[in-house]
């Protein structure tokens, strides 16, 4: 079936720092999604990709779907404390079953202060 | 501002008890989804409906799970009889189908924990 891999699977950065994160496929997605989920909640959608190539930004986070359709990096730029949490990638395929999201297996991100 | 919404948050049951979890999507989406995620296997889609037909169970065990969609606000997830290993963290998710383009909205999920 299809699988993302999501790298790294967690990061320790100081505050401040820039965070690059991605997720590849061997699978062409037509959508990409990144969600950050904190603590006790569920995934909270942070930024939707829709065309190959496209570069999509929301406050200081930037993501990108690669030109291949098969992969996609997120950026945290001068991270804070309240960036702390998982963050997932996710990519959407028309099938005969609709939409589906295949998930990658997450990023831990810890900021130290 | 809308959101998706589930009902227990959390719920501790015993070996053998049913286990109903309810979802009410975003006003205005026509897809629901059930997923469910664990340590070791991370979000697993369970079942996927658009206008209230399920159009995909295909990951959820069909021996003692079951969804359902009795309204275009009320989506439910049903474990009978519950194992130990269905403890888990269920969420529901909605999202408006326009063709290829489509954006899953989760929700707060239910802890399940059976024991």
């Amino acid at each position: 079936g299809q699988q993302l891999n999501q790298s790294p699977q967690s990061m320790f950065i100081q505050e401040g720092e820039d965070v690059s994160m991605n997720c590849t496929s061997s699978s062409i997605f037509n959508t990409w999604l990144w969600y950050k989920q904190d603590p006790g909640e569920g995934p909270v959608l942070l930024i939707a990709l829709y065309k190959a190539g496209e570069l999509t930004s929301n406050g200081r986070l930037t993501a990108q779907f690669g030109i291949t359709r098969k992969d996609s990096f997120l950026n945290i730029s001068a991270s804070i404390p309240s960036d702390v949490g998982i963050y997932f990638c996710a990519g959407q395929s028309v099938s005969e079953y609709g939409n589906k999201l295949v998930f990658g297996a997450g990023t831990i991100l810890r900021v130290k202060s | 501002d809308a959101r998706v919404t589930q009902t227990p948050r959390h719920k501790v049951t015993e070996m053998g008890q049913e286990v109903t979890m309810r979802c009410q999507p975003i006003l205005g989406h026509n897809t629901v989804f059930w997923y469910r995620q664990t340590m070791m296997q991370g979000l697993e889609l369970l079942a996927y409906f658009r206008n209230r037909a399920p159009l995909d169970d295909s990951g959820m065990p069909k021996d003692r799970f079951s969804a359902e969609m009795p309204d275009a606000t009320l989506a439910t997830l049903k474990i009978q009889p519950s194992e130990p290993r269905d403890s888990a963290v269920y969420f529901c998710a909605s999202g408006l189908d326009r063709g290829n383009q489509e954006t899953q909205y989760f929700g707060p999920g239910t802890r399940l924990l059976v024991l």
